[in-house]
């Protein structure tokens, strides 16, 4: 199984930036590294994904180690709305969409 | 443009009952995945459908079976229910020209299902 570590909860103050970090140690080389947020009552939302180099887009920055075997997903302000579960997922190259849920890291955002 | 849309929204079933949850994908996507989600957990893989085959399973029993239709949409049906079953069911489009890892899954809002 594709596991994942993350810390259950973080909390984080409104417009301040939030580093939320996996562990994927036994990631292989073509594997994925993606990231998924839960909002309250909703299906969950894609976040970001990378391969080898650190990504950007619209939502966030995710930071791969260079070994591949730890990643952080930044939020470079966190917003109430950014309160959520964020879940770390590793997938092999040919797996499409059968994704790997752990337990997530819960993010409260304090106003 | 309507993202991915699951019916119904909400169903209660009785133990030992049967039940036939619908998913329509994103316009174009021809890949649907369908996850279960228990109350506190992350969801769980059951199935992924690509070109209306059968591409993976999850560790569930043959009680939960699926399919996909020519235009792409999917059913997922789960026989003999249990309370066990209770729980948020998601499926999941993407837009594959291939079955990779490359690329974003998109949910629906789910179906809670609650069986008594």
């Amino acid at each position: 199984d594709a596991k994942t570590t993350q810390p259950n909860s973080m909390e984080s103050n409104e417009e301040e930036p939030v580093h939320l970090p996996c562990n994927h140690s036994t990631i292989s080389g073509t594997d994925y590294i993606h990231w998924y947020r839960q909002l309250p009552s909703q299906g969950p939302e894609y976040v970001i994904h990378g391969l080898t180099s650190n990504v950007n887009n619209r939502m966030a920055s995710l930071a791969i180690a260079e070994d591949r075997k730890s990643s952080t997903l930044i939020l470079h302000r966190a917003t109430l709305r950014d309160a959520a579960v964020y879940y770390c997922i590793f997938t092999r190259y040919n797996a499409g969409n059968m994704l790997t849920f752990g337990g997530g890291t819960r993010l409260m955002v304090k106003p | 443009d309507a993202g991915v849309t699951q019916s119904p929204t909400h169903l209660i079933k009785t133990r030992g009952q049967h039940v036939t949850l619908r998913c329509s994908p994103i316009s174009g996507h021809k890949s649907v995945s369908w996850y279960q989600q228990v109350l506190g957990q992350g969801p769980q893989f059951i199935f992924q459908y690509y070109e209306k085959e059968e591409r993976g399973r999850g560790n569930f029993p043959d009680r939960f079976s699926a399919r996909q239709f020519p235009n792409y949409s999917s059913e997922l049906n789960v026989n003999a229910l249990l309370l066990g079953d209770s729980a948020l069911y998601l499926c999941a489009s993407s837009y594959l020209s291939r079955p990779t890892a490359d690329t974003e899954a998109f949910f629906g809002q789910g179906t809670r299902l609650t069986v008594v």
